[in-house]
């Protein structure tokens, strides 16, 4: 199985709340990525796990958490929603290794902020 | 500054070719990829490139410039369904040893009739 599975697909939130999104593959990668995707824009990457140490961008640091417990899951987590967080949401995922730099992307999550 | 720089739209015709240019400025480069991406559905992998070159996979060819900045995806005997957005993603490796992948906008390209 080479598909890399989102939770869920749609989820409408309301600007103060938390959000939580879900990604899990089981092609046993070590290094699974979280990234924003806005209209127009180009998929801007928020940060990733390389086996359990988690790599966030200098920009979006403080605006969102992760955590992966095992090989196979990787959550995103917004702590407080505001309605700039409103995109797709996609995660993807690779294996470190001789030419294997090639990334799985799931099918997203798009969240609205209201 | 880094970055990853692609035209926004191509249009070519069917049974031509294509040529997606992408531009790009990292400190730590350590590989570009492309990827198709139609509307609605996740990005797909097409190719990876890293020593320069021009890497021939049939219908898709990516060519690599490192001094340059540069590399081009290049679609032969264009089909109406190569009509899609095509991403080019950067690899820049960091100091911790690790890869932060840069993306750039897309090339919305629409092949016609």
């Amino acid at each position: 199985d080479t598909t890399v599975k989102q939770n869920p697909r749609y989820k409408l939130a309301r600007v103060g709340k938390p959000v939580n999104l879900i990604c899990s593959q089981t092609m046993n990668h070590d290094t699974m990525y979280w990234y924003q995707k806005k209209p127009n824009q180009a998929p801007k990457l928020l940060l990733f796990y390389y086996d359990k140490i988690l790599n966030r961008e200098a920009d979006t640091f403080e605006k969102f958490q992760s955590s992966r417990p095992n090989n196979s899951f990787c959550s995103l987590y917004i702590g407080s929603a505001g309605l700039e967080y409103s995109a797709m949401y996609l995660c993807a995922s690779s294996r470190l290794g001789q030419d294997s730099y090639e990334q799985y992307f799931g099918p997203g999550t798009r969240l609205t902020v209201l | 500054g880094q970055g990853v720089e692609q035209p926004d739209n191509l249009m070519s015709v069917e049974g031509t070719f294509a040529r997606v240019n992408c531009t790009y400025s990292t400190s730590g480069f350590n590989g570009l990829s492309w990827y198709q991406q139609r509307e609605g559905h996740a990005p797909v992998f097409l190719s990876y490139v890293v020593l320069d070159g021009l890497k021939d996979s049939g219908h898709f060819s990516t060519f690599l410039s490192r001094s340059n900045g540069y590399s081009y995806l290049l679609l032969t005997e264009l089909q109406i369904k190569d009509s899609a957005s095509y991403l080019c993603a950067v690899r820049d490796r960091g100091a911790s040893n690790t890869d932060k992948v840069v993306f750039g906008t897309g090339t919305r390209l629409q092949v016609s009739p």
